[in-house]
Protein backbone atom coordinates (compact mmCIF):
# COMPACT_ATOMS: atom_id res chain seq x y z
CA UNK A 1 0.00 0.00 0.00
CA UNK A 2 3.04 2.51 -0.32
CA UNK A 3 1.96 5.60 -1.61
CA UNK A 4 5.00 7.05 -3.52
CA UNK A 5 7.25 4.01 -4.39
CA UNK A 6 10.75 4.63 -6.07
CA UNK A 7 13.03 1.81 -7.54
CA UNK A 8 15.86 0.54 -6.69
CA UNK A 9 16.19 1.90 -3.11
CA UNK A 10 20.10 1.65 -3.80
CA UNK A 11 22.40 1.99 -6.82
CA UNK A 12 26.11 1.60 -7.11
CA UNK A 13 27.26 2.07 -10.60
CA UNK A 14 30.70 3.35 -11.74
CA UNK A 15 31.53 6.54 -13.47
CA UNK A 16 29.81 7.19 -17.41
CA UNK A 17 27.13 4.60 -16.90
CA UNK A 18 23.46 5.11 -17.65
CA UNK A 19 20.59 4.86 -14.91
CA UNK A 20 17.29 4.97 -14.33
CA UNK A 21 15.14 5.92 -11.29
CA UNK A 22 11.68 4.75 -11.52
CA UNK A 23 8.90 7.00 -9.46
CA UNK A 24 4.78 5.33 -9.05
CA UNK A 25 2.51 7.32 -7.08
CA UNK A 26 -0.82 5.82 -5.82
CA UNK A 27 -2.42 8.70 -4.39
CA UNK A 28 -3.96 9.72 -7.42
CA UNK A 29 -2.22 13.59 -7.40
CA UNK A 30 -1.59 15.60 -10.47
CA UNK A 31 2.00 16.67 -9.53
CA UNK A 32 5.27 14.60 -9.06
CA UNK A 33 8.60 15.90 -8.44
CA UNK A 34 12.36 15.06 -8.30
CA UNK A 35 14.45 16.10 -5.42
CA UNK A 36 18.31 15.29 -4.50
CA UNK A 37 19.47 15.24 -1.18
CA UNK A 38 23.15 15.80 -0.78
CA UNK A 39 25.67 14.35 1.49
CA UNK A 40 24.98 17.86 3.99
CA UNK A 41 21.25 16.85 3.87
CA UNK A 42 20.13 19.71 1.48
CA UNK A 43 17.05 18.97 -0.32
CA UNK A 44 16.99 20.57 -3.95
CA UNK A 45 14.40 20.55 -6.33
CA UNK A 46 15.16 19.18 -9.83
CA UNK A 47 12.21 19.01 -11.87
CA UNK A 48 8.73 19.09 -11.83
CA UNK A 49 6.07 18.07 -13.28
CA UNK A 50 1.91 18.29 -13.34
CA UNK A 51 -0.60 15.78 -15.54
CA UNK A 52 3.02 14.72 -17.74
CA UNK A 53 3.72 18.42 -18.40
CA UNK A 54 7.20 19.36 -17.16
CA UNK A 55 6.64 22.72 -15.39
CA UNK A 56 10.65 22.85 -12.95
CA UNK A 57 13.29 22.51 -14.74
CA UNK A 58 15.54 23.73 -12.01
CA UNK A 59 19.57 24.35 -13.20
CA UNK A 60 20.30 20.60 -13.98
CA UNK A 61 22.95 19.23 -16.06
CA UNK A 62 21.03 17.80 -19.26
CA UNK A 63 22.66 14.57 -18.38
CA UNK A 64 19.36 14.30 -16.48
CA UNK A 65 16.06 13.56 -18.28
CA UNK A 66 13.33 13.26 -16.66
CA UNK A 67 10.24 11.45 -18.18
CA UNK A 68 6.03 10.83 -17.04
CA UNK A 69 4.52 8.39 -19.01
CA UNK A 70 1.27 9.23 -17.38
CA UNK A 71 0.27 11.27 -13.76
CA UNK A 72 1.28 8.24 -11.65
CA UNK A 73 4.97 7.74 -12.68
CA UNK A 74 7.90 10.15 -13.68
CA UNK A 75 11.11 8.61 -14.46
CA UNK A 76 14.53 9.99 -13.63
CA UNK A 77 17.30 9.05 -16.47
CA UNK A 78 20.83 9.76 -15.79
CA UNK A 79 23.32 9.90 -18.42
CA UNK A 80 27.14 9.64 -18.07
CA UNK A 81 27.15 9.16 -14.41
CA UNK A 82 29.33 11.62 -12.28
CA UNK A 83 31.10 11.26 -8.68
CA UNK A 84 28.96 14.52 -7.92
CA UNK A 85 25.67 13.22 -9.15
CA UNK A 86 26.36 10.82 -6.07
CA UNK A 87 23.20 11.63 -3.78
CA UNK A 88 19.85 10.28 -2.09
CA UNK A 89 17.11 11.06 -4.43
CA UNK A 90 13.90 11.25 -3.68
CA UNK A 91 10.27 11.26 -5.80
CA UNK A 92 7.34 13.14 -4.16
CA UNK A 93 4.06 14.12 -5.20
CA UNK A 94 1.11 16.22 -4.31
CA UNK A 95 -2.32 17.74 -4.74
CA UNK A 96 -3.16 21.27 -5.14
CA UNK A 97 -6.66 21.42 -3.93
CA UNK A 98 -6.96 21.26 -0.23
CA UNK A 99 -5.32 23.15 2.34
CA UNK A 100 -4.07 19.91 4.36
CA UNK A 101 -2.13 18.32 2.13
CA UNK A 102 1.66 18.62 2.12
CA UNK A 103 4.15 16.51 -0.68
CA UNK A 104 3.97 13.00 0.41
CA UNK A 105 8.45 11.64 -0.68
CA UNK A 106 8.86 8.24 -1.83
CA UNK A 107 11.64 5.84 0.20
CA UNK A 108 14.39 7.39 -2.01
CA UNK A 109 17.13 5.65 -3.69
CA UNK A 110 20.55 6.15 -2.74
CA UNK A 111 22.87 7.06 -5.39
CA UNK A 112 26.90 6.39 -5.30
CA UNK A 113 29.12 6.84 -8.29
CA UNK A 114 31.95 4.76 -7.96
CA UNK B 1 16.28 33.28 -6.98
CA UNK B 2 14.33 32.81 -3.92
CA UNK B 3 15.79 31.21 -0.69
CA UNK B 4 14.81 29.86 2.42
CA UNK B 5 17.36 30.66 5.46
CA UNK B 6 16.77 27.94 8.62
CA UNK B 7 18.70 28.17 11.82
CA UNK B 8 19.98 26.65 13.71
CA UNK B 9 21.72 23.81 11.76
CA UNK B 10 22.15 21.80 14.64
CA UNK B 11 20.38 21.38 18.30
CA UNK B 12 21.77 19.03 21.00
CA UNK B 13 19.22 19.36 24.17
CA UNK B 14 18.25 16.86 26.87
CA UNK B 15 15.23 14.89 27.05
CA UNK B 16 12.53 17.35 28.38
CA UNK B 17 14.23 20.98 27.35
CA UNK B 18 12.37 22.85 24.76
CA UNK B 19 13.61 23.10 20.92
CA UNK B 20 12.91 25.89 18.85
CA UNK B 21 14.02 26.23 15.09
CA UNK B 22 13.26 29.01 12.87
CA UNK B 23 12.56 29.79 9.47
CA UNK B 24 12.74 32.85 7.01
CA UNK B 25 11.88 33.67 3.24
CA UNK B 26 13.78 36.03 1.24
CA UNK B 27 10.04 36.34 -1.17
CA UNK B 28 6.87 36.22 0.58
CA UNK B 29 5.46 32.89 0.69
CA UNK B 30 1.98 31.56 -0.30
CA UNK B 31 2.63 28.73 2.60
CA UNK B 32 5.05 27.76 4.44
CA UNK B 33 5.14 23.68 5.56
CA UNK B 34 7.19 21.91 7.80
CA UNK B 35 8.96 18.27 7.06
CA UNK B 36 10.69 15.90 9.16
CA UNK B 37 13.35 13.53 8.60
CA UNK B 38 14.47 10.81 10.86
CA UNK B 39 18.00 9.11 10.14
CA UNK B 40 18.39 7.28 7.16
CA UNK B 41 14.56 8.13 6.21
CA UNK B 42 12.66 10.50 3.90
CA UNK B 43 11.02 13.93 4.98
CA UNK B 44 7.77 13.31 6.43
CA UNK B 45 4.89 16.33 6.11
CA UNK B 46 3.94 17.93 9.74
CA UNK B 47 1.71 20.69 8.89
CA UNK B 48 0.97 23.77 6.54
CA UNK B 49 0.89 27.05 7.63
CA UNK B 50 -1.12 29.47 5.02
CA UNK B 51 -2.61 32.97 6.60
CA UNK B 52 -0.83 35.28 7.85
CA UNK B 53 -0.14 35.02 11.83
CA UNK B 54 -1.42 31.66 11.94
CA UNK B 55 -0.41 29.40 14.58
CA UNK B 56 -0.96 25.56 14.78
CA UNK B 57 -0.52 23.27 17.54
CA UNK B 58 0.46 19.51 17.36
CA UNK B 59 0.59 18.00 21.00
CA UNK B 60 3.92 19.61 21.58
CA UNK B 61 4.63 20.76 18.74
CA UNK B 62 3.50 24.72 18.18
CA UNK B 63 4.11 26.42 14.38
CA UNK B 64 3.87 30.08 13.86
CA UNK B 65 3.72 32.11 10.58
CA UNK B 66 5.20 35.32 10.63
CA UNK B 67 2.33 38.56 9.93
CA UNK B 68 4.41 39.04 6.59
CA UNK B 69 4.56 35.46 5.53
CA UNK B 70 8.18 35.88 5.36
CA UNK B 71 9.11 33.78 7.99
CA UNK B 72 7.96 30.53 10.52
CA UNK B 73 8.86 28.79 13.80
CA UNK B 74 8.63 25.12 15.45
CA UNK B 75 8.67 24.92 18.48
CA UNK B 76 8.88 21.35 20.62
CA UNK B 77 7.88 21.47 24.03
CA UNK B 78 9.69 18.92 26.55
CA UNK B 79 11.51 16.94 23.92
CA UNK B 80 11.28 13.11 24.28
CA UNK B 81 13.94 10.80 22.23
CA UNK B 82 11.33 10.16 19.69
CA UNK B 83 11.90 13.35 18.44
CA UNK B 84 15.22 13.05 17.21
CA UNK B 85 15.78 13.84 12.97
CA UNK B 86 15.85 16.66 11.13
CA UNK B 87 13.23 19.01 11.04
CA UNK B 88 12.88 21.42 7.56
CA UNK B 89 10.66 24.35 6.54
CA UNK B 90 9.33 24.73 2.74
CA UNK B 91 8.23 27.55 1.41
CA UNK B 92 5.70 27.73 -1.33
CA UNK B 93 5.64 29.96 -4.36
CA UNK B 94 3.85 30.13 -6.67
CA UNK B 95 4.37 32.07 -10.65
CA UNK B 96 1.68 31.93 -11.91
CA UNK B 97 -0.80 28.56 -13.24
CA UNK B 98 0.36 25.71 -11.72
CA UNK B 99 3.70 26.53 -11.67
CA UNK B 100 4.30 25.94 -7.57
CA UNK B 101 7.66 25.50 -6.46
CA UNK B 102 8.37 24.39 -2.24
CA UNK B 103 11.92 25.12 -1.53
CA UNK B 104 13.50 23.81 1.31
CA UNK B 105 15.24 25.38 3.97
CA UNK B 106 18.60 23.65 5.22
CA UNK B 107 16.72 21.67 8.12
CA UNK B 108 17.87 21.62 11.73
CA UNK B 109 19.18 18.36 13.41
CA UNK B 110 17.90 17.90 16.54
CA UNK B 111 19.53 15.59 18.86
CA UNK B 112 17.87 14.80 22.02
CA UNK B 113 20.50 13.15 24.70
CA UNK B 114 17.93 11.13 27.31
Amino acid sequence: DTAVSQTPKYLVTQMGNDKSIKCEQNLGHDTMYWYKQDSKKFLKIMFSYNNKELIINETVPNRFSPKSPDKAHLNLHINSLELGDSAVYFCASSRWDSPNYGYTFGSGTRLTVV
Amino acid sequence: GQQVMQIPQYQHVQEGEDFTTYCNSSTTLSNIQWYKQRPGGHPVFLIQLVKSGEVKKQKRLTFQFGEAKKNSSLHITATQTTDVGTYFCAGLTNSGGSNYKLTFGKGTLLTVNP
